[in-house]
């Protein structure tokens, strides 16, 4: 059974727009939700990070809104550019020794078209 | 900076063969994962493990298996390789049994099985 629900699977934005990713969870115990950016050949990186005590996070061009009640989470991508073409994969983390721990989404790639 | 190194970027090997990927990381994580990655699929678990020779099969374990005998290294083992483990393969690592703890990834290794 799929943790987090990521969508959409793909997604076509033009230059300066605004990207849109979704995730949904069901686990309350899930305490801490980062977004990875993955570049074709390379491994993920985190991009940025939440805790579900706060309802929003921004860093650069990038957002994260958080809606605790609804168990919902979205990644916004502001003025997205061509070099932000990448899959983006959600995550949940929960605190737990001795078990996995970390559930991602199923990804989302994202293509910015000039 | 955490490093997460995986021993090859990419791999040919042969149906049939025994095959090692290798991976270390440099920050004395307890948590490591390997993942496989497939075009539409997603992060997909193979294995886990929370501590030296402590190990967790993840969602799709069968023709794998896993080896942790130091802190720093896991490994993975294609017992006998066939073609439909050609993929890509990802390993990473974080703090255990504490949240707000993301994972590292390495670069990923490319396994062609021929």
């Amino acid at each position: 059974q799929q943790q987090v629900k990521q969508s959409p699977q793909s997604l076509i934005v033009q230059k300066g727009g605004i990207s849109i990713i979704n995730c949904a969870y069901e686990n309350t115990a899930f305490d801490y939700f980062p977004w990875y950016q993955q570049f074709p050949g390379k491994g993920p990186a985190l991009l940025i990070a939440i805790r579900p005590d706060v309802s929003g996070k921004k860093e650069g061009r990038f957002t994260i809104s958080f809606n605790k009640s609804a168990k919902q989470f979205s990644l916004h991508i502001m003025d997205s550019q061509p070099g932000d073409s990448a899959t983006y994969f959600c995550a949940a983390i929960r605190d737990q020794t001795g078990a996995n721990n970390l559930f991602f989404g199923t990804g989302t790639r994202l293509t910015v078209i000039p | 900076d955490v490093k997460v190194t995986q021993s090859s970027r990419y791999l040919v090997k042969r149906t049939g063969e025994k095959v090692f990927l290798e991976c270390v990381q440099d920050m004395d994580h307890e948590n490591m994962f390997w993942y496989r990655q497939d075009p539409g699929l997603g992060l997909r678990l193979i294995y886990f493990s929370y501590d030296v020779k402590m190990k967790e099969k993840g969602d799709i374990p069968e023709g794998y298996s896993v080896s942790r005998e130091k802190k720093e290294r896991f490994s993975l083992i294609l017992e006998s390789a066939s073609t439909n483990q050609t993929s890509m393969y990802l390993c990473a690592s974080s703090w255990g049994g504490t949240a707000n703890t993301e994972a590292f990834f390495g670069q990923g290794t490319r396994l062609t099985v021929v």
